[in-house]
C-alpha cells in the first residue's frame, strides 16, 4: 500500500502565507491522484476544502488554494487567520483505493 | 442544509458485529462516490472503504478487507457499513463522507471494541 507524507507541523504568522505539501512514495503526485485536502479542528468532524487538486467547495475560504508543486500536491493558505489553526490532511487516490497523509498541524502564531 | 447523519455506533466485544448507517439530506448523494473513514483516538484519518455511484464498485483498505462490507441504497439516500469480526484496533470514530463535487461529511459514530 502506498504511503502519503505530509509535514507533521507548520507555523504561520497571522496574515502570512504557508504551503502544505503531500508526497507519495510511489513517485510524483499527478492529476490522476485527484488530490483532496481536508481541515479538522479539535472536537469537530473534518471538512473538505479542496478536491481534484484545485477545486473548491462553496464553503472553502478564498484564501485556500490547491495545486501541484513539483512532484507533490500542495495546499497554500494566503493571509492566514487565527481560525485557520487546525489539522490538515491530504488524501490521494490510487485507483479505487484512497490513502491519507498523516496530517499537518498548522499553528497560526 | 446538506448533511450526513451516522447511526449505529456503540460498544461491542471482540469478534462481534456492528452495522453503521448514514443518511443524506439536503443534497443528492447518488451522484458521488461515498466513503467510510475512521479516526482512532488521538490519531489521524484512515480510509476504510469506498463505493461508487451505482453501488457496483466497492473498495476496501487491507485492514478491513474480508470483514467489512460497504453498501448503499439510492432510494433511501443511505450508506451502510457492516462490520464483522471486530478487533480492538477497529476502535475509532467512523465518518461517512461524500467525494468530489458533493464534499460533505457526517459528524461521526463512535465504535468501541472491548471486552
Amino acid at each position: 500500500q502506498a504511503v502519503v507524507t505530509q509535514e507533521p507541523s507548520l507555523t504561520v504568522s497571522p496574515g502570512g502565507t504557508v504551503t502544505l505539501t503531500c508526497a507519495s512514495n510511489t513517485g510524483a503526485v499527478t492529476s490522476s491522484h485527484l488530490a483532496y485536502w481536508f481541515q479538522q479542528k479539535p472536537g469537530q468532524a473534518p471538512r473538505t476544502l479542496i478536491y481534484d487538486v484545485i477545486n473548491k467547495h462553496s464553503w472553502t475560504p478564498a484564501r485556500f488554494s490547491g495545486s501541484l508543486l513539483g512532484d507533490k500536491a500542495a495546499l497554500t493558505l494566503s493571509g492566514a487567520q487565527t481560525e485557520d489553526e487546525a489539522d490538515y490532511y491530504c488524501m490521494l487516490l490510487y485507483g479505487g483505493a484512497r490513502v491519507f497523509g498523516g496530517g499537518t498541524k498548522l499553528t497560526v502564531l | 442544509e446538506a448533511q450526513l447523519v451516522e447511526s449505529g455506533g456503540g460498544l461491542v466485544q471482540p469478534g462481534g458485529s456492528l452495522r453503521l448507517s448514514c443518511v443524506a439530506s439536503g443534497f443528492n448523494p447518488n451522484t458521488c462516490w461515498m466513503d467510510w473513514i475512521r479516526q482512532a483516538p488521538g490519531k489521524g484519518l484512515e480510509w476504510v472503504a469506498s463505493i461508487n455511484e451505482d453501488g457496483r464498485g466497492t473498495y476496501y483498505a487491507d485492514s478491513v478487507k474480508g470483514r467489512f462490507t460497504i453498501s448503499r441504497d439510492s432510494a433511501k439516500n443511505s450508506l451502510s457499513l457492516q462490520m464483522n469480526s471486530l478487533r480492538a484496533e477497529d476502535t475509532a470514530v467512523y465518518y461517512c463522507a461524500s467525494e468530489y463535487t458533493c464534499g460533505h461529511w457526517g459528524q461521526g459514530a463512535r465504535v468501541t471494541v472491548s471486552s
